[in-house]
């Protein structure tokens, strides 16, 4: 069965430093990982996907991560946090072998001080 | 390009009553998904459905619920004789294909009195 992990559900930065949203996930064969922000009262927006391929994957506005076969992870990062990125974050995986819908975690709230 | 049209955005049902949720997917979409959302916490998956079927139910409880999405028109998320537990954000997903990022609407927000 799938599953992730945020392991943390807030994440305080200061304005322009770097950002790391941790993410770890567990499924049965090669995993599809996405991330996704949620503004309030918004539906969630799509930053970034790993399919295949290379591990540091680039995404919308300016957010990349690293997949870590090895360590199971994930990890959302971003080299210089802006005020507007203060959201919540979601990390998902869908299973290769036949799974239809995406697992979400729980959610990491990211509050970037300026 | 209009993005995934979830209406209405608001809900009041009183316990007892139908609530039927809407959602328009991407022009181009035909996968829709259905996830629940309660406070604080991440998205339950709920169902998938391709144009006029039922791919994957796994996630919908087995008694009154129910979803359909027909050859013309929006996808319906029916719930019967509702309770108050059943008052969450109920988000809708659309996508090309099965794996492809899925795109969401602002969901609908039900509220039981």
């Amino acid at each position: 069965a799938q599953s992730v992990a945020q392991p943390e559900d807030q994440v305080n930065v200061a304005e322009g430093n770097p950002l790391t949203v941790k993410c770890t996930y567990s499924v049965s064969g090669n995993p599809y990982l996405f991330w996704y922000v949620q503004y309030p009262n918004r539906g969630l927006q799509f930053l970034l996907k790993y399919i295949t391929g290379d591990n540091l994957v680039k995404g919308s506005y300016g957010f990349e991560a690293e997949f870590n076969k090895s360590q199971t992870s994930f990890h959302l990062k971003k080299p210089s946090a802006l005020v507007s990125d203060s959201a919540l974050y979601f990390c998902a995986v869908a299973d290769q072998t036949g799974a239809n819908n995406l697992f979400f975690g729980t959610g990491t709230r990211l509050t970037v001080i300026p | 390009n209009a993005g995934v049209m979830q209406n209405p955005r608001h809900l009041v049902r009183r316990r007892g009553q139908e609530a039927r949720l809407r959602c328009s997917p991407m022009k181009g979409h035909s996968h829709v998904y259905w996830y629940r959302q309660l406070p604080e916490e991440g998205l339950k998956f709920m169902v998938y459905l391709q144009k006029e079927n039922i791919i994957d139910e796994s996630g919908m409880p087995k008694e009154r619920f129910s979803a359909e999405f027909p050859k013309e028109g929006p996808s319906i998320l029916r719930i019967q004789q509702v309770v108050r537990g059943d008052s969450a954000a109920y988000f809708c997903a659309s996508s090309t294909a099965q794996y492809q990022p899925q795109h969401f609407g602002d969901g609908t927000r039900l509220s039981i009195l």
